[in-house]
């Protein structure tokens, strides 16, 4: 079984439509990261947790919620859908305090795609 | 602000040559660099990493070469083979567990 699972794998949806991706991992990290990705840029980090009770804004959050529920769960909510939204979304996750404690381990991606 | 990015987006290679994909960073301050690999269709997989007390690290085929004088991180990927092509990705760490990609460098290998 995969560590990192993301749900649902593919999303169509419309414009103005509220979003929710779901992450979730049994690696036992404490730290969670949603990116997205766009054809020739790379990965963005949108939100990041170091913990259940802890939240941050990375780079591109503007748009998007997040959610931690428990130390396994990271979901990343879009409450207003919008086209520009349309990307592949990545749900990461690293160990902390694991020494070199930066390597991330990542899902399979979220198609979503606004229309 | 500063960011992590690779010389070319495209490399095609002939199976069983050398690749070196390259990438140039801008963060003095970094510490931690990581290399990845995307197949089509999938999330991003660890390939090597290196600190930057160290010039240079070994995989199993992969060699990631740190140079941070001019700050320059390359990934050389001996004996290419078919299973090689996919997009890779330069990645470093501002040290406070955040990674910063650059935009990937797709690899073709031809046969």
């Amino acid at each position: 079984d995969a560590d990192v699972t993301q749900t649902p794998r593919n999303r169509i949806t419309k414009t103005g439509k509220r979003i929710m991706l779901e992450c979730s991992q049994t690696k036992g990290h404490d730290r969670m990261y949603w990116y997205r990705q766009d054809p020739g840029l790379g990965l963005r980090l949108i939100y990041y947790s170091f913990d259940v009770k802890d939240i941050n804004k990375g780079e591109i959050s503007d748009g998007y919620s997040v959610s931690r529920q428990a130390q396994a769960k990271f979901s990343l909510s879009l409450e207003s859908a919008i086209p520009n939204q349309t990307a592949l979304y990545f749900c990461a996750t690293a160990d902390q305090g694991h020494g070199r404690g930066d390597e991330q381990f990542f899902g399979p991606g979220t198609r979503l795609t606004v229309l | 602000g500063e960011s992590v990015g690779l010389h070319l987006p495209t490399l095609s290679v002939q199976e069983g040559d050398n690749s070196i994909i390259n990438c140039a960073y801008s963060n003095s301050a970094s510490d931690y660099f990581i290399w990845y690999k995307q197949e089509s269709g999938k999330g991003p997989q660890f390939i090597i990493d290196i600190r930057s007390n160290m010039d240079k690290r070994q995989g199993q085929r992969v060699t990631v070469l740190l140079n941070k004088t001019v700050k320059h991180l390359s990934l050389q990927i001996a004996a290419t083979q078919p299973g090689d092509s996919a997009v890779y990705f330069c990645a470093e760490n501002n040290g406070d567990y955040k990674l910063s990609f650059g935009a990937g460098t797709t690899v073709t290998v031809r046969a």
